[in-house]
């Protein structure tokens, strides 16, 4: 009864490459949900999909940021041409199909450190 | 805007002890509250929730309490373990809005 996972678990990169972060949500779970945590702070919602749509993307930043479900696979999301202000974490979670008001269930994060 | 924070940073509680952690709300509009603990290096974990049509829901070990007239929350720990040492936050939801607004945490550290 595997949990969310996320991959991968740490990822490094240098200012101006792509990050990539991956999501597998709870199995029978088919709303994904993204959040980012800065040091000492608490998570921050980012969006929140479910499979080939995107419901609610009011925190996502308006430019290098994307996020995608699709029909088969995991969720990702993406980050272009990255700076050093995206190093953070970066928390998937799941909730079941019965909606999205249901608990939401976090995976391990990425942490994600750009130089 | 709305937020979600808590009264003190961190907690200090003797293995054995009670340990009550306190959260206030502004948003009225919540009706959805949710606690998690996050170890270091780790996602948040979910502990208990509590919808704004109760005002105390009982786990293992844990009690969540939800004033709505203060729109205050708390989480009670009974026999605190070392264990138990994390950081906690409370997140809610308001409406139809399906995404959580976290507090920026606390920690609770359990003295042996």
């Amino acid at each position: 009864n595997a949990g969310v996972m996320q991959n991968p678990r740490h990822l490094v990169r240098r200012r101006g490459q792509e990050a990539r972060l991956r999501c597998s949500p709870m199995k029978g779970h088919s709303h994904v949900y993204w959040y980012r945590q800065l040091p000492e702070e608490g998570l921050k919602f980012m969006v929140y999909l479910q499979k080939e749509n995107i419901i609610d993307e009011s925190g996502m930043p308006k430019e290098r940021f994307s996020a995608e479900f699709p029909k088969e696979g995991p969720s990702i999301l993406r980050i272009q041409q990255v700076v050093r202000g995206d190093s953070a974490a970066y928390f998937c979670a799941s909730s079941p199909p019965e909606g999205a008001r249901e608990t939401q269930y976090f995976g391990p994060g990425t942490r994600l450190l750009v130089l | 805007g709305e937020s979600v924070g808590l009264h003190l940073p961190t907690l200090s509680v003797q293995e054995g002890d009670n340990s009550i952690i306190n959260c206030a709300y502004s948003n009225s509009a919540s009706d959805y509250f949710i606690w998690y603990k996050q170890e270091s290096g780790k996602g948040p974990q979910f502990i208990i929730d509590i919808r704004s049509n109760m005002d105390k829901r009982q786990g293992q070990r844990v009690t969540v309490l939800l004033n709505k007239t203060v729109k205050h929350l708390s989480l009670q720990i009974a026999a605190t373990q070392p264990g138990d040492s994390a950081v906690y936050f409370c997140a809610e939801m308001a409406g139809a809005n399906s995404k959580l607004t976290f507090g920026k945490g606390i920690t609770l550290s359990v003295r042996p």
